[in-house]
């Protein structure tokens, strides 16, 4: 089976633009969780996507936003770009999002904010 | 909120010698999941531990659920240089248990 693919991998922005990363999780897996990573705050959850709703979010302002499409792909929004979103932007797929489901994660999306 | 801390923040070990990290969470977990991510890298899923007092082996890795189910171990045994990376401690968290809770993370460098 073919593994989590997110694009672009690198992304470089501007202060005030705004990005969408895109998600494609593992074939038969319907949820989708997005992760941030930074050398300051690790590995933070931002939200999570089971059959096209989002179940669960993270502690982030209403600037981060995403969604799901019918075919499980998702998207993630940043709007009005801050310097501080200089991240490590992780998609994780799961077969059903439940508790002991094992997250896979993608390879991840570069994002520096300039 | 839910917290799971993790130590130490780095270690750097002689190939051949031993590792562990620790991890502990702020609540019982239901589960603890451990991941770990190559410099450059993407988190990558090694184990569950689901039981209480669980104890499960990977070839040089053993993986330790406590009896409490709130702290957890990773112990290497004879550690080489492609174990070299971050290793992460997560908890499930939320309604679904969809939400991953994960600790700072543990670098190991490993001298050859």
């Amino acid at each position: 089976k073919a593994g989590v693919t997110q694009t672009p991998r690198y992304l470089i922005k501007t202060r005030g633009q705004q990005v969408t990363l895109s998600c494609s999780p593992i074939s038969g897996h319907r949820s989708v969780s997005w992760y941030q990573q930074t050398p300051g705050q690790g590995l933070q959850f931002l939200f999570e996507y089971f059959s096209e709703t989002q179940r669960n979010k993270g502690n982030f302002p209403g600037r981060f936003s995403g969604r799901q499409f019918s075919n499980s792909r998702s998207e993630m929004n940043v709007s009005t770009l801050e310097l501080g979103d200089s991240a490590l932007y992780l998609c994780a797929s799961s077969v059903a999002g439940g508790y002991t489901d094992t997250q896979y994660f993608g390879p991840g999306t570069r994002l520096t904010v300039l | 909120g839910q917290q799971v801390m993790q130590i130490p923040q780095y270690q750097h070990v002689q190939e051949g010698e031993d590792f562990t990290t620790y991890c502990n969470s702020s609540t019982t977990l239901s589960n603890i999941q451990w991941y770990k991510q190559r410099p450059g890298g993407h988190p990558v899923f090694l184990i569950q531990l689901v039981k209480s007092g669980e104890v499960k082996k990977q070839k040089r890795l053993t993986f330790q659920f406590g009896e409490a189910k709130k702290n957890s171990s990773l112990h290497i045994t004879a550690t080489q240089t492609t174990d070299v990376g971050t290793y992460f401690c997560a908890g499930p968290w939320g309604e679904y248990g969809n939400k991953l809770v994960f600790g700072a993370g543990t670098i190991l460098r490993v001298k050859s």
